[in-house]
């Protein structure tokens, strides 16, 4: 179906470690958007990719869509203790327009030892 | 101003009671959206507004009602509420891209 499958659920890293999460979908993605929500926050709205094979950079994080549009990863290069949270992928949903419906993974949570 | 505000920030609230959940944003989106979070899941969608008009309702019970008076507010109406639609209630605006999300209320139901 439309659903996307992210992992791991969790991952738990010393500082300075990197971290990757997982999106991935047995349909074609027209899009893909990354959101962070810190614990007691909401979510933040980090990146939204487009075109296949795509990466893109912010700062410590590497963004890459992959060549058939049916996966994406989110890296994070020597972890800090402010990457603490939850990382949700986000689909739309076929036929809902302008990104109108999002299908959301049920995002990785990741934990950073100082 | 590119946030979207949400008041009240906590609210409790007796099964009996009426009460209204209130969002604004002044970034000039059209698309605006009311989810419900529990804990540890990801946002669920209950109602999007496009353009003032009601476009998506999730099949949401009757008792959450949901108004866009203009374009720069969107409120959630709530009635009779049950103790298992306490959750983390988040307002949401965008255009073509991704989401803006305001900080949520988080609502229980005593």
């Amino acid at each position: 179906g439309q659903q996307v499958m992210q992992i791991p659920q969790y991952q738990h890293v010393q500082e300075g470690e990197d971290f990757t999460t997982y999106c991935n979908s047995s349909t074609t993605l027209s899009n893909i958007q990354w959101y962070k929500q810190r614990p007691g926050g909401h979510p933040v709205f980090l990146i939204q990719l487009v075109k296949s094979g795509e990466v893109k950079k912010q700062k410590r994080l590497t963004f890459q869509f992959g060549e058939a549009k049916k996966n994406s990863s989110l890296h994070i290069t020597a972890t800090q203790t402010t990457d603490v949270g939850t990382y949700f992928c986000a689909r739309p949903r076929l036929n809902a327009g302008n990104n109108r419906k999002l299908i959301w993974g049920l995002g990785t949570s990741l934990a950073v030892n100082p | 101003d590119t946030e979207v505000t949400q008041t009240p920030k906590h609210l409790v609230m007796g099964m009996t009671n009426k009460k209204s959940l209130k969002c604004e944003q002044h970034m000039g989106h059209r698309a605006m959206y009311w989810y419900k979070q529990k804990a540890k899941k990801p946002p669920e969608l209950m109602f999007v507004y496009s353009y003032e008009k009601l476009s998506i309702n999730e099949s949401v019970p009757s008792r959450f009602s949901p108004e866009c008076p203009n374009s720069s507010l969107l409120n959630l109406h709530l009635h009779a509420l049950q103790p298992e639609d306490s959750a983390l209630y988040l307002c949401a605006s965008s255009q073509a891209g991704g989401y803006t999300f305001g900080s949520g209320t988080r609502l229980t139901v005593v």
